[in-house]
């Protein structure tokens, strides 16, 4: 079976700080995804990359950035942490192509900025 | 840009009866996939079914089907014979296949779908 792990199942941070949230997958998946889930909202795209060094902005990208050194590593980075920021953080990963590959998540990580 | 709306943010069914989610989408492709999540409490995404838009027949998976109505730009999904460990919130979600959309999913707001005894 396909495996995403996220590194944290829980974090809680102080405004500011800068956060790095880490993502691992085993399964030699080109595409790499963050999602942010808040209640009422659903899933949103924050950064997604379809090959190593290589990322494309999603839908919310704002006050994040991501780094793809790996093809198994996926990180998402607050440079500086705010409270509006508290969230589920979801990574998800598939093959590339433009088939029906479907994604495959992580457990994701419950962030709170305090 | 594609949009996905569920209108129903919570469901309820007894067991073994049956209950549909809503779905409806908004894109300008014609070529796409539809799917619809799975998250139970312990917040593992897990793929329920999923539809390729160019073939008519409407896709099933054991006691999950989907109704799939392209030019209503809809797609409801169908839990037959409702077991407990059904709940949990239900995503739908979009995946284009032109560059820009091929590769991200699009989801829906969620519906909380809780199976009473």
């Amino acid at each position: 079976d396909v495996k995403v792990t996220q590194s944290s199942r829980y974090l809680v941070k102080r405004t500011g700080e800068k956060v790095f949230l880490e993502c691992v997958q085993d399964m030699d998946h080109e595409n790499m995804f963050w999602y942010r889930q808040d209640p009422g909202l659903g899933l949103r795209l924050i950064y997604f990359s379809y090959d190593v060094k290589m990322k494309e902005k999603g839908d919310i990208p704002e006050g994040y950035s991501v780094s793809r050194e790996k093809k198994e590593r996926f990180s998402l980075i607050l440079e500086s942490a705010s409270t509006n920021q508290t969230s589920m953080y979801l990574c998800a990963s598939s093959r590339g192509g433009t088939t029906n590959e479907k994604l495959f998540f992580g457990s994701g990580t419950q962030l709170s900025v305090l | 840009a594609q949009t996905v709306t569920q209108s129903q943010p919570e469901m309820s069914v007894q067991e073994a009866e049956t209950v549909t989610l809503s779905c409806t989408y908004d894109t300008s492709e014609s070529d796409y996939y539809l799917f619809w999540y799975k998250q139970p409490p312990s917040r593992q995404m897990i793929l329920v079914i999923r539809q390729e838009a160019y073939k008519q027949q409407n896709a099933t998976e054991n006691r999950f089907s989907v109704n799939f109505q392209k030019a209503a730009k809809s797609f409801s999904l169908k839990i037959s014979d409702s077991q407990l460990g059904d709940a949990a919130m239900y995503f739908c979600a979009y995946r284009g296949t032109f560059y820009g959309t091929a590769s991200k999913l699009t989801f829906g707001t969620g519906t909380r779908l809780q199976v009473t005894l």
